[in-house]
């Protein structure tokens, strides 16, 4: 499958706190991609991550991608109270992406 | 920057109808997509199309639905006989053409469509 699966489910902590998000996925992939979705609202694409490069870095937000253990991680540093949001990623090796159920991250003030 | 935009916001129908949700891209974008969530779940895949073709579709992808790029801006999803399970929000996304003439590339989406099937 192509699916990410993101881990944890939820997470919360407090605002300007550090907020690690990981996924793990099972297929060879050519990149993997990050999205936020606030409740309701559209996805917003965060950062792309191809195979071959191993950490990216975007504002706040640092990605990291091993692909021999299959896997990521989305560090969003300093967090503020609007990235209260649910997290995506979404390892990609064609053109359709299928979500995974998301991390609601809640930041609290 | 430019941006994905989604016509209408809100669309209330009675089951049986039709509907069309409209799309318009990113203008220099040529790989195009309709996904679907329903309240509470996930984000579902529903089709992939590029060169005025679908390139890919999913199980949820029935005779019911059909796309289509009806001139060079919009994009459009059209539900022939809806259903009271078609109430979703449905987001159309756009990509650039990637390496190999596969997207690969960020996809771009827009605000999303509320479908509601009374």
């Amino acid at each position: 499958s192509q699916q990410g699966e993101e881990d944890p489910q939820a997470l919360s902590i407090q605002e300007g706190e550090n907020a690690t998000m990981n996924c793990s996925y099972k297929t060879s992939i050519n990149n993997l991609q990050w999205y936020r979705q606030n409740s309701g609202r559209g996805l917003v694409h965060l950062i792309l991550i191809r195979s071959n490069e191993r950490e990216k870095h975007s504002g706040r937000l640092r990605v990291t991608l091993d692909t021999s253990k299959k896997s990521s991680s989305l560090l969003i540093t300093a967090s503020r109270a609007a990235d209260t949001a649910s997290y995506f990623c979404a390892p990609n090796r064609d053109d359709k992406i299928i979500f995974g159920k998301g991390t609601r991250l809640h930041i609290l003030p | 920057e430019p941006e994905v935009t989604q016509t209408p916001s809100h669309q209330v129908t009675q089951m049986g109808q039709e509907v069309i949700l409209r799309c318009v891209p990113i203008s220099n974008h040529l790989y195009f997509y309709w996904y679907r969530q329903i309240l509470g779940q996930k984000v579902e895949f529903l089709v992939s199309f590029y060169n005025n073709e679908i390139s890919e579709k999913s199980e949820i992808f029935d005779d019911q639905f059909s796309v289509e790029r009806p001139d060079g801006s919009n994009f459009t999803l059209k539900i022939r006989s809806t259903k009271l399970e078609d109430s979703a929000m449905y987001f159309c996304a756009s990509s650039e053409v990637g390496l190999a003439g596969g997207s690969y590339n960020e996809q771009f989406f827009g605000p999303g469509t509320r479908l509601t099937v009374l």
